[in-house]
């Protein structure tokens, strides 16, 4: 079983849509959480960590289920420039241990 | 926010050549450095993670002697790919963090070898 398994899509949604991508990893041990963002042939840039309460950052919203080992993001509003893919991060120990999983792919189409 | 520099962006050259990539935090000092490498279609694969001043520690897999890293200062760390062949083609993204949570990455490395 992969550390982290996200779905890999794609995601083809219109404009206006709201979608959720869950990501589940294995270690019980994980520590800290994130969503980071990818553009094509670029490099991730972090689009925000995951709280054990629930994060809110405008129309993105990450949620953690530990019980189940679970996060998730959800986008609400699609614009066309969320077209991307999400990658989950797990972060087993400390900053020395970051596992990444595989990336969902999110096209948003007008 | 924090910055993180890679240079060269871009590097085409002919098999057997060494590469070497640098990756630089500009306004924090990095404990620690990461060198990530990702194929087509694929997610990040962690190669080894770099602290100053100290050895790098290397993913299963990942061959020490080809991939040498280097890690002189509290901001900068270098990958160089000795004898590069066709399969080392490749992004390869170096990160960096502090003693913040989350890492922050370089622009990435396409190499390509002929």
């Amino acid at each position: 079983r992969k550390e982290v398994e996200q779905d890999p899509g794609p995601f083809n949604v219109p404009e206006g849509a709201t979608v959720a991508f869950n990501c589940t990893y294995s270690n019980s041990a994980s520590q800290s959480f994130f969503w980071y963002r990818q553009d094509c042939r670029k490099e991730p840039k972090l689009l925000m960590s995951v709280y054990s309460s629930g994060n809110e950052d405008g129309r993105f919203t990450a949620q953690l289920n530990r019980a189940s080992q679970y996060i998730s993001l959800l986008i609400r509003d699609s614009k066309l420039s969320d077209s991307a893919t999400y990658l989950c991060v797990v972060n087993v120990r400390n900053n020395n241990d970051m596992r990444f999983g595989a990336g969902t792919r999110l096209t948003v189409k007008p | 926010g924090a910055v993180v520099s890679q240079h060269p962006s871009r590097v085409i050259c002919k098999s057997g050549t060494s590469v070497k990539i640098e990756c630089r935090s500009l306004d924090f000092q990095a404990t620690t450095m990461f060198w990530y490498r990702q194929f087509p279609k694929q997610s990040l694969m962690l190669m080894a993670t770099s602290n100053e001043g100290s050895k790098a520690t290397y993913e299963q897999g990942v061959e020490k002697d080809k991939f040498l890293i280097n890690h002189a200062s509290l901001t900068l760390s270098t990958l160089t790919v000795t004898s590069a062949h066709p399969e080392d083609s490749s992004f390869y993204i170096c990160s960096a963090t502090s003693y913040t949570s989350a890492q922050h990455f370089g622009d990435g490395t396409r190499l390509s070898i002929l």
